[in-house]
């Protein structure tokens, strides 16, 4: 099977615009998690999200939403970007209630 | 709340040396328990992962026991290869939230020839 895909896998923004991420999940995965790597703050759950209904949400601000189409590809979106949004934006699919997530290569987001 | 704490990096070892990276946990319920690997310029790969107490997770010669009297999990190799640098997490998930990861800060290994 493919694994998980990232779209883009680089990015560079100025502060103030905003971005959209896209993963492609495991065929036959329902459920796609986001999560932001930082130097300073390691790994931090965004949010999951289960046939198209976001089950859980992490501590970010408003301006960090996400979406899944019925087709379980998912979708992030930061709006407003503040220079502390650079990071290595972090997609994984599940396959259900196991807990073990399978991880793509990354978006990395510069925001100058 | 949850929470994983790791041993600091990094940790430098020689070819073939025994590794030995401790992790340990605070959760509410029963979690499920995960150690993730990320290579330089790569996303995390899953390396083992353990779902009840006594269960031993293992793969590519790394092994890790869920120890519920201690809350540990504790991940281990005997011999070490160049090809073991990287960076090691790990992790746990816990009931209805199994799509939500609580990562430990990471424990980078260096392995020299």
């Amino acid at each position: 099977k493919a694994g998980v895909t990232q779209t883009p896998r680089y990015l560079i923004k100025t502060r103030g615009q905003q971005v959209t991420l896209s993963c492609s999940p495991i065929s036959g995965h329902r459920s796609v998690s986001w999560y932001q790597q930082t130097p300073g703050q390691g790994l931090q759950f965004l949010f999951e999200y289960f046939s198209e209904t976001q089950r859980n949400k992490g501590n970010f601000p408003g301006r960090f939403s996400g979406r899944q189409f019925s087709n379980s590809r998912s979708e992030m979106n930061v709006s407003t970007l503040e220079l502390g949004d650079s990071a290595l934006y972090l997609c994984a699919s599940s396959p259900g209630t196991t807990g073990e997530q399978y991880f793509g290569p990354g978006t990395r987001l510069t925001v100058t | 709340g949850n929470s994983v704490t790791q041993m600091e990096g990094p940790v430098t070892l020689s070819e073939e040396a025994f590794l030995t990276i401790n992790c340990t946990y605070t959760a509410t319920g029963y979690p499920s328990l995960f150690w993730y690997v990320q290579y330089p310029g790569e996303g995390l790969q899953l390396l083992l992962k353990a779902t009840k107490a006594d269960d031993k997770g293992s793969n590519k010669g790394f092994e890790a026991t869920y120890r519920k009297e201690t809350t540990s999990f504790h991940l281990e190799k005997g011999s070490v290869q160049v090809s073991d640098s990287a960076v090691y997490f790990c992790a746990l998930s816990v009931g209805d939230s199994w799509g939500k990861l609580q990562f430990g800060a990471g424990t980078q290994v260096v392995v020299t020839p």
